[in-house]
């Protein structure tokens, strides 16, 4: 059974804080992983990693895969209040379907 | 930006109802997916669709459950004779090509509760 955990399950920081999520996964031919960040409602896509050491960047958010120790994770440099939510980590093996982890919840406090 | 939309947002059903929860996905998407997150628990797959018929469905997605697209821009998921676990948060969710090529993208999701 594919399996995908993230740590920590939550944790609270101050604004201009980093922070770095961690995924890691044992899954079957697997193909790729995914970021989502989900507020109050949809899972908002953020990364999909495909290949080891490769840092994919978006703004202040950055994510980076190691396929050889089948994890990633996710960092995020300067927070910001709008920065709070649930980040979601998936991973995509054969098939359609994705599985989740069961997210880490990101408090930034002003 | 183009975007999934679900409607209704919240649906209340007694037990034992049928319910159809819809979907709109992004325009020139050909996948979709249903996936539900009961509260406190994880996101799970429910579902894919692909040229009209189903591709891939997971343990939960037994006979109770049933998809539909009905015309060219909805997508459905029926639930028959809801159950009190049944209540959940459905996610419908849509991408361009091949799945594992390109990323998933979700709606807002349908809030069912079953009383």
């Amino acid at each position: 059974e594919d399996k995908v955990v993230q740590s920590p399950l939550s944790l609270v920081v101050h604004e201009g804080d980093t922070v770095t999520l961690n995924c890691s996964y044992e899954v079957t031919n697997f193909r790729s992983l995914l970021w989502y960040k989900q507020e109050k409602k949809a899972p908002t896509f953020l990364f999909m990693l495909t290949s080891s050491g490769i840092e994919k960047k978006s703004g202040r958010l950055s994510s980076i895969l190691d396929k050889k120790e089948l994890f990633s994770i996710l960092n995020i440099t300067a927070t910001q209040t709008g920065d709070s939510a649930v980040y979601l980590c998936a991973v995509g093996a054969a098939g359609n379907k994705l599985t989740f982890g069961g997210g880490t919840r990101v408090l930034v406090k002003p | 930006e183009p975007e999934v939309t679900q409607t209704p947002s919240h649906q209340v059903t007694q037990m034992g109802q049928e319910v159809i929860l819809r979907c709109v996905p992004i325009s020139n998407h050909l996948y979709f997916y249903w996936y539900r997150q009961i509260l406190g628990q994880k996101v799970e797959f429910l579902v894919s669709f692909y040229n009209n018929e189903i591709s891939e469905k997971s343990e939960i997605f037994d006979d109770q459950f049933s998809v539909e697209r009905p015309d060219g821009s909805n997508f459905t998921l029926k639930i028959r004779s809801t159950k009190l676990e049944d209540s959940a948060m459905y996610f419908c969710a849509s991408s361009d090509r091949q799945p594992l090529n390109q990323p998933q993208h979700f709606g807002d999701g349908t809030r069912l509760s079953i009383l």
